[in-house]
């Protein structure tokens, strides 16, 4: 079975700085999809950024980008010029795309610090 | 607005008693997902339907059921409530992996908050 691991229970990052979440799994699958979704104070899951197994380039979705690691099964999300509102909870989660199951990790609490 | 609607937002019933949740998916989402987080806690998989039938199952208590009816709307039910099962309970939809022009990732409701007392 499929499991993801952020081995990162809390961080915090100084305003303005980046900061890095790291997210493992583990799969015996070659084609799958990757996301970083934030929880903000108002439990509200949203996506942060996608990445296709089949595809090499990391994806970057403005201040937001991944290093994805397919042959060390590493996923980790990096957060440039940390913003206040970016204050949340992160999981990271995967999909499987045979049976289609989306399973998430246990989560990242970050703080920014002003 | 990410589509998925979830009714009602708010539950608070008494243990021993039983429960629905409601989830209308994205227009055009023929997979349903049951999520459980619980305070402070990662989510927990419950359960998906895809087009009407169950497609995976995780850690889902036997007192616990859904299903995906024809119109794709789902409902999940539980029963014989215990003060742990005091959680806030997502429904996430999604298209199909694959399919052009599909969107892969879930998109969430904004979640039943239930309160067991």
């Amino acid at each position: 079975a499929q499991t993801v691991t952020q081995s990162q229970p809390e961080m915090s990052v100084q305003e303005a700085e980046t900061v890095t979440l790291s997210c493992t799994y583990d799969t015996s699958e070659s084609d799958y999809y990757l996301f970083w979704y934030k929880q903000p104070p108002s439990r509200q899951m949203i996506l942060v950024i996608r990445q296709e197994a089949y595809k090499q380039q990391n994806a970057t979705e403005n201040r937001f980008s991944v290093n994805f690691q397919k042959a060390a099964k590493s996923f980790s999300l990096k957060i440039s010029d940390s913003q206040l509102g970016d204050a949340a909870m992160y999981f990271c989660a995967y999909r499987s795309e045979r049976d289609d199951k989306i399973i998430f990790g246990k989560g990242t609490r970050l703080h920014i610090l002003p | 607005d990410s589509g998925v609607t979830q009714t009602p937002k708010h539950l608070i019933t008494a243990t021993g008693q039983r429960v629905t949740l409601r989830c209308s998916p994205r227009s055009g989402d023929l997979s349903v997902y049951w999520y459980q987080q619980s305070l402070d806690q990662g989510l927990q998989f419950l359960i998906q339907y895809y087009n009407g039938e169950e497609r995976a199952k995780g850690n889902i208590l036997e007192r616990f059921s859904a299903q995906q009816f024809p119109d794709l709307h789902s409902e999940l039910n539980l029963s014989s409530l215990e003060l742990g099962d005091s959680a806030l309970y997502f429904c996430a939809s999604s298209g199909e992996p694959g399919v052009a022009g599909k969107y892969t990732e879930a998109f969430f409701g904004q979640g039943t908050r239930l309160t067991v007392v």
